[in-house]
């Protein structure tokens, strides 16, 4: 079946620094990644679409220049929050779909991040 | 503007019980309608999905009814476990290549033993 794998599972990290969230498809190639977040006992807000090799698509009220997409294969998507704030702490999830939806959506387990 | 509203927000039943999650869509141009399942930590699992060609679909103990006239659609639990116990999702995308999935609020599910 497919897999993506979304790394790290935690981070803790100092206002003001930036972390990288890694998402990979394993098995099969990606072509649209989705990323959201998640707020304790709340659902998953989505943030942004990305293609493989296009920009992301940003929704409406999440700040692209905060949270930045890099889709640069087939199999890899990055999530980088900049200049985070203890507001940036959530539970942030990944998923990958390929061009013809024959896997579906496949998600990944999420990484917590917590900034203090 | 909720696209897909999911109710109710929390259900308490016994070991054995059937626990049914409803949600209903307002988007006539979505075509698949996940359930997925979350534990704490945990990213979302896929239970089951239906597309608008079938009125129901069964999966082990798992079963979604669909009606596509009153846009609803429903997950039945049969002979639920304590390890059901988790927040279920539904969830709604259309027919289109990189199109994302609209996710309902989500139901707590507790099932006592």
């Amino acid at each position: 079946g497919a897999v993506v794998s979304q790394h790290p599972s935690r981070v803790i990290c100092k206002s003001g620094t930036s972390v990288k969230i890694e998402c990979r498809s394993l098995d099969f190639q990606a072509t649209t990644m989705f990323w959201y977040r998640q707020f304790p006992k709340q659902s998953l807000m989505l943030m942004a679409t990305s293609n493989e090799g296009s920009k992301a698509t940003y929704e409406q009220g999440v700040e692209k220049d905060k949270f930045l997409i890099n889709h640069a294969s087939l199999t890899l998507s990055t999530l980088t929050v900049t200049s985070a704030h203890p507001e940036d702490s959530s539970f942030y999830i990944c998923s990958a779909t390929t061009a013809d939806r024959g896997y579906g959506y496949t998600f990944g387990s999420g990484t917590r991040l917590t900034v203090v | 503007q909720q696209q897909v509203k999911q109710s109710p927000q929390s259900l308490i039943v016994q070991k054995g019980g059937i626990p049914i999650i409803n949600c209903a869509y307002e988007n006539t141009a979505f075509d698949y309608f996940p359930w997925y399942q979350q534990f704490p930590g945990k990213g979302p699992a896929l239970l089951i999905a239906i597309r608008p060609d079938v009125s129901e679909k069964k999966e082990g103990r798992f079963t979604i009814s669909f009606n596509k006239s009153a846009k609803q659609f429903s997950l039945h639990i049969m002979d639920s476990q304590p390890g059901d116990s988790a927040t279920y999702f539904c969830a709604a995308s259309k027919d289109q290549a990189g199109t994302a999935l609209i996710f309902g609020k989500g139901t707590t599910l507790s099932v006592s033993s």
